[in-house]
């Protein structure tokens, strides 16, 4: 998963508690990733970050909010969870970003469960 | 209309066939396209990546990419059960768009 963890790998949660995960690089990328994956729809992206302190939204934006204040770690925060948010969240890292040789690696994924 | 789509599957071919996957897309600006493979329960894997027509050779696998019929393929030759996984393209233009992937079962 080149070198970047995911945490928690599992979590359970009711609806309207906020949820925060987390992503951790080893690689030093400048771009960081938040995906989530439901069944048909593939990987959809929720939000990313191009620095430090520097982020935008993806296509699924909504009711989730990011923070990055180190090359190393995006976090990836659920305000108030919803049962619509239950996925498995992937972070993805990549070194260029940039249109033509946007190679992302992916972590192990976080699966959350809302009730 | 998907921007990028995929036939779901399930692809089912037996073993030492050539699995053919294939992927339309709607960006006729796009200019980079990939291919990841993705076993149950784990995190997408980069494969091939393409971006000029053409066919491009990595072992087993083959990419084909016809920017004219906004069309990209993988061919795997030789056809393993360690192939079975889920195969999703990805398509890049001002962003990188996933399908929803194919599902390739390889019977021995």
């Amino acid at each position: 998963d080149a070198g970047i963890t995911q945490s928690p790998r599992h979590k359970v949660t009711e609806t309207g508690t906020p949820v925060t995960l987390r992503c951790h690089q080893t690689e030093n990328h400048r771009y960081m990733y938040w995906y989530r994956q439901d069944p048909g729809h593939g990987l959809r992206l929720i939000h990313y970050s191009y620095g430090v302190k520097d982020t935008d939204k993806g296509e699924v934006s909504d009711g989730y909010s990011v923070s990055r204040s180190k090359t190393e770690d995006f976090l990836l925060t659920l305000e108030s969870a919803t049962s619509s948010q239950t996925s498995v969240y992937f972070c993805a890292i990549s070194d260029t970003g940039g249109l033509g040789l946007d190679t992302q690696y992916f972590g192990p994924g976080t699966r959350l469960t809302v009730l | 209309q998907k921007e990028v789509e995929q036939n779901s599957g399930p692809l089912s071919v037996p073993e030492g066939a050539i699995a053919s996957l294939n992927c339309t897309y709607s960006d006729r600006g796009s200019q980079s396209f990939f291919w990841y493979r993705q076993y149950s329960g784990k995190s997408p894997e980069l494969i091939m990546s393409i971006y000029s027509n053409g066919d491009k050779e990595d072992g087993r696998f083959t990419a084909q990419l016809n920017k004219a019929s906004q069309y990209v393929s993988l061919l795997i030759r030789d056809s393993q059960p360690s192939d079975s996984a889920t195969y999703l393209c990805a398509v890049e233009g001002n962003k990188l768009v996933f399908g929803a992937g194919t599902i390739l079962r390889v019977k021995s």
